[in-house]
């Protein structure tokens, strides 16, 4: 059971290029949730799926874009990337929308944006 | 707005000793409160999570207890192991409405030195 796993693990960027972090759970999931963590801050939801075709800004949407096509899969798009998005990005999953039997991370992606 | 905070930012301790990490978090309406713990350059591994019906979980050395009402919450490992060496974050999700999202910590650096 691989659980929630992410790619790359590391990517650095040029200022103004775009990536997509990968985000695939078989845990089958409806709900799926991308979080940013910047040094020494706690983690700051970007967005998040309640299930396959539905999506919704978290705290810190702005830059960032996402699409929920399947279950399993949750990729997080950066346009035009910035040095302020250089973070580590976890992405989760919850089998409820309230965590009733908590959340999954996968490992993260270390992004540095130059 | 929901905020969380845990003390101490760091703590150091040898091996063996029995500690107390602590969270307290502003608003008592809450679901539930996850503990985890992440290794450096590694995602966040779930140790315990606490409904806000219940007011302790075990899990081998670790124990979690919760005092909604006075918005506090405190981990206990006991007998301390080098293993044990890590970040430890506590999240908390809000009840009701549409809060998705975890609101985290920005956690504790635990260090046990052999």
């Amino acid at each position: 059971n691989a659980g929630v796993t992410q790619t790359p693990k590391f990517r650095i960027l040029k200022i103004g290029q775009s990536m997509t972090l990968q985000c695939t759970q078989d845990m089958n999931h409806n709900y799926m949730y991308w979080y940013r963590q910047d040094p020494g801050m706690g983690l700051k939801l970007i967005y998040y799926s309640v299930g396959a075709g539905i999506t919704d800004k978290g705290e810190v949407p702005n830059g960032y874009n996402v699409s929920r096509s399947t279950t399993e899969d949750f990729p997080l798009r950066l346009e035009l990337a910035a040095p302020s998005q250089t973070s580590v990005y976890f992405c989760a999953s919850s089998y409820s929308l309230a965590g009733v039997l908590g959340y999954t991370f996968g490992s993260g992606t270390r992004l540095t944006v130059v | 707005k929901q905020e969380v905070t845990q003390i101490p930012a760091a703590l150091s301790v040898p091996e063996g000793e029995n500690l107390v990490l602590n969270c307290s978090f502003t608003d008592s309406a809450i679901y539930n409160l996850q503990w985890f713990r992440q290794d450096p350059g590694k995602g966040l591994t779930s140790l315990l999570l606490i409904q806000s019906s219940q007011r302790e979980q075990t899990s081998g050395r670790l124990n979690a207890s919760l005092d909604k009402s006075s918005g506090r919450s405190t981990l206990y490992i006991a007998a301390s192991q080098p293993g044990d060496s890590a970040t430890y974050l506590c999240a908390v999700r809000k009840s009701g409405g549409s809060n998705y999202k975890l609101t985290f910590g920005k956690g504790t650096l635990l260090t046990v030195n052999p």
